[in-house]
């Protein structure tokens, strides 16, 4: 079974330029989630899809994010204009249901210049 | 609202040997999940363990165990026969249908 892939891997861009992370669940998971993880730190949820609808975006910042989880399967998260702050690992990961077990992707790694 | 912390930031322990990593959580729900995860270094984050509230019994896979204790709202995690691919940053996290937390997490070194 495929696990969680997520694209690109690496990102180098400068301030102000747009961003995207594309994600693909595993086959089923209804659950979608996406983190933004600092170094050394515990992930952070940015939003959390049941099926198509956003569920948890309370910590999403809706001025310069956006997401979308089009036909409930595949999700695209945008960053635009990209700030320094920005900078970090995004994780996609994706479940059965809420309270099952995540499946995390490798990730996409942002630099921000 | 929930928490979740994890009061060591490192541990270290000697191969062969057993640690115990601490995870404290709040909520005011009565049945709910709680995960340890593990994120080797530059590797994916992966399952180690899962625990039901409503279970009074303890979960065990393999050489991973946890104590939970509901009333005290803890969550340590117990790694006995410690190896060198133990590695890792553990993260302590609590799913529900209202919000999704992970625990800073514990960088646990193991010296050969």
């Amino acid at each position: 079974e495929a696990g969680v892939v997520q694209s690109p891997r690496y990102k180098i861009i400068e301030k102000k330029q747009p961003v995207a992370f594309w994600c693909n669940p595993i086959s089923g998971h209804n659950t979608l989630y996406w983190y933004r993880q600092n170094l050394g730190q515990g992930p952070e949820l940015l939003i959390r899809y049941e099926n198509e609808e956003a569920v948890d975006d309370s910590q999403l910042p809706k001025d310069r994010f956006s997401a979308e989880r089009l036909k409930g399967v595949d999700s695209t998260l945008k960053i635009q204009p990209a700030e320094l702050g920005d900078s970090a690992v995004y994780l996609c990961a994706s479940s059965p249901w809420v309270a099952e077990t995540q499946y995390f992707g490798p990730g996409t790694r942002l630099l921000v210049l | 609202a929930q928490t979740v912390t994890q009061s060591q930031p490192e541990m270290s322990v000697q191969e062969a040997e057993t640690v115990t990593l601490s995870c404290t959580y709040d909520t005011s729900e009565s049945d709910y999940y709680l995960f340890w995860y593990k994120q080797p270094p530059s590797r994916q984050m992966i399952l180690v363990i899962r625990q039901e509230a409503y279970k009074q019994q303890n979960a065990t896979e393999n050489r991973f165990s946890v104590n939970f204790q509901k009333a005290a709202k803890s969550f340590s995690l117990k790694i006995s026969d410690s190896q060198l691919g133990d590695a890792a940053m553990y993260f302590c996290a609590y799913p529900s249908y209202d919000k999704v937390i992970f625990g800073p997490g514990t960088s646990l070194s193991v010296i050969p």
